[in-house]
């Protein structure tokens, strides 16, 4: 059973804010939440973390209802450069395993001129 | 450099042969993972070391998947008798801490079995 949910793909044009959404209804006390983004011909690159209600860095925010089975990433202004697909994790830090670190397929984002 | 580092960059290999893929993660990073990934999908967990300690392996997929980290930095993967169902890219990362919090990926090897 997969620990994660979200779209197979998006397109949103350039200046908009997108917001890719997660759902984990299974998630666990220790469990975090946490996205990465990955280009062609790269590895994933770590986004953003975060545990209950909202988090925000220089890239982006994630935001995280009480009861925590789903979560959103928010990109403000997206460019061409955002272009990407988009993986959402759901698992306790502390461990490792294929359970804790499932990436799934993601979310292919295609920002439109 | 300042990033985890993976050579070769590109690999092919006949079904059969044996092949070895190094990883060199960001200096005095306890943790070490492996991924395969294939085509159109998202990164696979194969194995974990927490310094030379290889923690889990329960992601290698068969007993012709073997990695090692004698000296708690550099790692290889090596895939004996490869076939081509092993063709994919084979991603390395490594973390700070003793955890999962937050991973840095190398570029990964691309495998390429005929």
């Amino acid at each position: 059973l997969a620990k994660t949910t979200q779209p197979i793909s998006m397109d949103s044009y350039e200046g908009q804010e997108v917001n890719i959404t997660c759902s984990h209804n299974n998630i666990a006390t220790n469990d975090y939440i946490t996205w990465y983004q990955q280009f062609p011909s790269q590895g994933p690159r770590f986004i953003i973390q975060g545990y209950k209600t909202k988090v925000t860095n220089e890239v982006a925010s994630l935001f995280i209802p009480a009861d925590r089975k789903s979560s959103t990433l928010s990109l403000p202004r997206v460019s061409l450069s955002d272009t990407a697909v988009y993986y959402c994790l759901v698992g306790d830090p502390g461990l490792a395993g294929a359970n804790n670190l499932f990436f799934g397929t993601g979310t292919r984002l295609t920002v439109i001129p | 450099g300042a990033g985890v580092s993976q050579s070769p960059r590109y690999k092919v290999a006949k079904r059969g042969q044996d092949v070895a893929l190094r990883c060199d993660p960001i200096s005095g990073h306890v943790s070490l993972f492996w991924y395969q990934q294939a085509l159109g999908q998202g990164p696979e967990f194969l194995t974990y070391f927490q310094n030379e300690a290889q923690l889990d392996k329960s992601g290698l997929p068969s007993d012709r998947f073997f990695a090692e980290r004698p000296e708690g930095s550099v790692s290889t993967l090596k895939i004996q008798r490869t076939q081509q169902e092993d063709s994919a890219v084979y991603l390395c990362a490594s973390s700070s801490g003793l955890a999962a919090y937050e991973q840095y990926f190398g570029p990964g090897t691309r495998l390429t079995v005929t």
